[in-house]
């Protein structure tokens, strides 16, 4: 069974542009959730999608908006970028609606954004 | 506010000896926890979880121990080995409380010394 795919793996761009990151969940799995990590500051929760709805959400502006599709894939945009957007972008994907009861969060690879 | 804390950046342990990684929370309300487990180059991976009914829960070389009274957790691996050598979350959520989100901790990098 093919994991997580995140695409693209590395990505630069400058400030005040926007980037979509793209995630394909295991197959079969409907929840996928996205996470932010940077030196320092861990793993940040994003938003939680489940069936094309999105039932979570974390603490970061409006610039960071993400959708859900039929299929389950996933992407992530944000726009206007600043410096400090520079991160390890992880997306991970659950059989369940609650992220991680009865499965854990199976993660992918992640894209690393660099901002310039 | 960093509500799952590890407050060791980094650790080092001999080959065979034991590994204890410590994690404090601050929201009572979380009553699951997890540890997850990341190579440099790809995602975390799941290792070992407890739910707040219970005070520890054994995988293997891997044991999790929860201190509700203390909000304190901690992974035990024993003996570990040069393969432990990674970046250690903790996670916790609010399951019963409608915010299954998890949220992470710093990071703890663990090294295996040979």
């Amino acid at each position: 069974k093919a994991g997580v795919t995140q695409t693209p793996r590395y990505l630069i761009k400058t400030r005040g542009q926007q980037v979509t990151l793209s995630c394909s969940p295991i197959s079969g799995h409907r929840s996928v959730s996205w996470y932010q990590q940077t030196p320092g500051q861990g793993l940040q929760f994003l938003f939680e999608y489940f069936s094309e709805t999105q039932r979570n959400k974390g603490n970061f502006p409006g610039r960071f908006s993400g959708r859900q599709f039929s299929n389950s894939r996933s992407e992530m945009n944000v726009s206007t970028l600043e410096l400090g957007d520079s991160a390890l972008y992880l997306c991970a994907s659950s059989p369940y609606e609650r992220q991680y009861l009865n499965s854990p969060l199976h993660f992918g690879n992640g894209t690393r954004l660099t901002v310039t | 506010d960093q509500q799952v804390k590890q407050n060791s950046p980094s650790l080092s342990v001999q080959e065979g000896r034991i590994s204890i990684l410590n994690c404090d929370y601050t929201n009572s309300m979380f009553d699951y926890f997890l540890w997850y487990k990341k190579y440099p180059a790809e995602g975390p991976t799941f290792l070992i979880s407890i739910s707040s009914i219970k005070d520890k829960n054994e995988d293997g070389r891997f044991t999790v121990f929860l201190n509700k009274s203390a909000k304190h957790l901690s992974l035990h691996i024993v003996p570990s080995q040069p393969g432990d050598s990674a970046v250690y979350f903790c996670a916790a959520s609010a399951v019963g409380f409608g915010n299954e989100k998890l949220t992470f901790g710093t990071g703890t990098r663990l090294t295996i010394i040979p």
